[in-house]
């Protein structure tokens, strides 16, 4: 079945850093959506991105489709960017397991 | 935005007891799918649907039930609570299949 590796697993970064997540799965997306689990365990849509580059606030998203990897760029990161960032491929979502991502003040 | 909500946002249940999960959803969307999360994992999709009164499997279906009586409610349904499926169960839709889909708050289900 697909499948759909993240990495690094965790990350931490002094408040103002900027961070680079990455993703890469077994098989060409026809979706591929970035989400944030906070630590209180909900889930938001970050960014829908199967191909090229995205944008949103301090957010970019490039997915390159024929080499199957996705990258999660967070700029100036702020304490509130705690949490779990999450890639999923295709239309019924097959999952990474996450990057966890702590910023210190 | 979409909004999803689910019901109830924890319960307990034993081994052996039937359990149902609600799904609700107030923009319209076609697809709805259940997902559980287990610790230190990503989530895993259990039953999705694309229209009420179809139910299609997902990647785990093994042990659930799904119901979708309405285009807004969908309902995941345990028969024979187990242990193994103490989990976080999140339900999501999507006003069609290659869209973005929104999440509700989820359900923590533990099984003693």
């Amino acid at each position: 079945g697909q499948q759909v590796q993240q990495s690094p697993a965790s990350l931490v970064l002094q408040e103002g850093e900027n961070a680079e997540l990455q993703c890469n799965f077994s098989s060409t997306a026809t979706q591929l959506q970035w989400f944030y689990q906070s630590p209180g365990g909900s889930l938001v849509s970050l960014l829908s991105n199967p191909s090229g580059t995205k944008h949103t606030g301090r957010l970019t998203s490039t997915t390159v489709t024929k080499e199957r990897r996705s990258s999660l760029h967070i700029s100036s990161s702020q304490t509130t960017d705690s949490g779990t960032y999450l890639c999923a491929m295709g239309y019924k979502l097959t999952f990474g397991t996450g990057t966890s991502l702590l910023v210190d003040p | 935005e979409a909004a999803v909500t689910q019901s109830p946002r924890s319960k307990v249940a034993v081994t052996g007891g039937k359990v149902t999960l609600s799904c609700h959803q107030t923009n319209n969307h076609d697809y709805m799918y259940w997902y559980r999360q287990d610790t230190g994992h990503g989530l895993r999709l259990i039953h999705y649907s694309y229209v009420a009164d179809s139910t299609e499997k997902g990647d785990i279906p093994d042990g659930y039930k799904a119901s979708r009586p309405s285009q807004e409610n969908f309902s995941l349904i345990l028969e024979l609570a187990s242990l193994s499926q103490t989990a976080v169960y999140f339900c999501a839709s999507s006003d069609w299949g290659q869209d973005t889909q929104y999440f509700g708050p989820g359900t923590r289900l533990l099984v003693l």
